[in-house]
């Protein structure tokens, strides 16, 4: 069965600090995996997404997270947070079962103060 | 191109009332999902619409929730009767076909439908 943790439901930055929300996963089979954010009153958007290659994988607003297998981590990290990097955060994990199925952790929300 | 639209935004009702809830996907999306999150809590998977077709409906809680996707287009999501514990956002998505790899599993979302059961 896969499962996410999302290690931490609120996480406070300074603005211009590092970001840093962890998540690991477990399932038995390689994973695909994905970062999804939540702005008030939105719809989850993707961040970025891991499917094959290379394990540093880029996303939207200076976000980036690295798949290490080993440690069955995908932590997503910005290297300067931004005020408008407030939201919530979600890891997901899915894989092909016949058909795709996501299973998300429990969200981190992140606040940015000035 | 329209995104994921999901209607109602909000409803409120009181418990042993019905509601239905509707999924409009991207055009061209075969696959629509349901997921429901309850305050605070993770996104908990419903079930999995590919085309007209149930593919997996493991997550549906019982048998007060009802999911048709009538001729592969929108969804509906029906509670009946409603209970204090089906409070919470039910968020509908969808994807490529399956097949497409370069977005395999990438979904797409709409805002959300609160539910509130009083």
């Amino acid at each position: 069965a896969q499962s996410v943790t999302q290690l931490g439901s609120h996480v406070s930055v300074s603005e211009g600090a590092l970001v840093l929300l962890r998540c690991n996963y477990s399932s038995s089979v390689p994973p695909y995996l994905f970062w999804y954010v939540q702005y008030p009153n939105q719809g989850l958007q993707l961040l970025l997404k891991y499917t094959t290659g290379a394990t540093l994988v880029k996303g939207i607003n200076g976000f980036e997270a690295e798949f290490k297998k080993s440690e069955t981590s995908f932590h997503l990290t910005k290297p300067s947070a931004h005020m408008s990097d407030a939201a919530e955060y979600f890891c997901a994990v899915t894989r092909n079962t016949g058909g795709f199925k996501t299973i998300f952790g429990a969200g981190t929300r992140l606040f940015v103060k000035a | 191109e329209a995104g994921v639209t999901q209607f109602p935004s909000h409803s409120v009702i009181e418990k042993g009332q019905t509601v239905t809830l509707r999924c409009d996907p991207i055009s061209g999306h075969d696959n629509l999902y349901w997921y429901r999150r309850v305050m605070g809590k993770e996104i908990k998977f419903l079930l999995h619409f590919v085309k007209e077709s149930k593919q997996d409906e493991s997550g549906m809680p019982n048998n007060r929730f009802l999911a048709e996707r009538t001729g592969g287009t929108y969804s509906t999501l029906k509670v009946q009767p409603a209970e204090l514990e089906d409070s919470g956002v039910y968020f509908c998505a969808s994807s490529q076909p399956i097949g497409k790899r370069e977005v395999a599993g990438e979904l797409f979302f709409g805002e959300g439908s609160r539910l509130t059961v009083l």
